[in-house]
């Protein structure tokens, strides 16, 4: 079975601090990476797709994969308090990593 | 963007009854749809894939008799929980990642189905 494992929670960030959640997978043929964000008793919404190996930036997220490394990151910066929830990583199979949650307080 | 509509969003059932779930994309032809299962304070467990016009692939562990998965149209896949019981009690999400995207393309979720087996 592909694994993907994410750092273990929960992370707690104070407001305005970065927040780094981190993920590696097993998968070498993986291609792509998604992080998704949950919150709770909601559906995952998509925040980042990440395709090549490098640094990805939107807004105040950064993705970074190494696919040598066999591992992805997301990086949040001047977190908020609104960030709080689950992230998901996730390879183009979609079997999700475990999640890590993240609270940020203010 | 892409919008996938899951209904009910809520469900109590008596045990031993069959309940429907079902996953419409609404702007989209989902070639294939995901169906997953998330117990409290626990992260997404893929139960199947479907693909359109044939039978879903099961995850291991995943009772393919208990949970039907139908995906007849491009627009339409359904998971039916039959005999229900409380330990079936969960979130259930489907998802679809859009026909004309590649293996490679993120997916699109649908807001999730509450069923509680009483």
């Amino acid at each position: 079975q592909k694994e993907v494992e994410q750092n273990s929670g929960p992370l707690s960030v104070p407001e305005g601090a970065i927040a780094s959640l981190n993920c590696t997978y097993s998968d070498r043929g993986s291609q792509s990476f998604f992080w998704y964000r949950q919150y709770s008793g909601k559906s995952p919404e998509l925040i980042m797709s990440i395709y090549s190996n490098g640094d990805k930036e939107d807004g105040r997220f950064t993705a970074q994969l190494n696919k040598a490394s066999q591992y992805v990151s997301l990086l949040i910066r001047d977190s908020q308090p609104s960030d709080s929830a689950t992230y998901l990583c996730a390879p183009p199979d979609m079997r999700f990593g475990a999640g890590t949650r993240l609270t940020v307080k203010p | 963007g892409a919008v996938v509509s899951q209904h009910p969003s809520r469900v109590i059932c008596k045990s031993g009854t069959s309940v429907k779930i079902e996953c419409r994309s609404l702007d989209f032809q989902a070639t294939t749809m995901f169906w997953y299962r998330q117990f409290p304070k626990q992260s997404l467990m893929l139960m199947a894939t479907s693909n359109e016009g044939s039978k879903a692939t099961y995850e291991q562990g995943v009772e393919k008799d208990k949970f039907l998965i139908n995906h007849a149209s491009l627009t339409l896949s359904t998971l039916t929980v039959t005999s229900a019981h409380p330990e079936d009690s969960s979130f259930y999400i489907c998802s679809a990642r859009d026909g004309g995207s590649t293996y490679n393309s993120p997916l699109h979720f649908g807001n999730g189905t509450r069923l509680t087996v009483t």
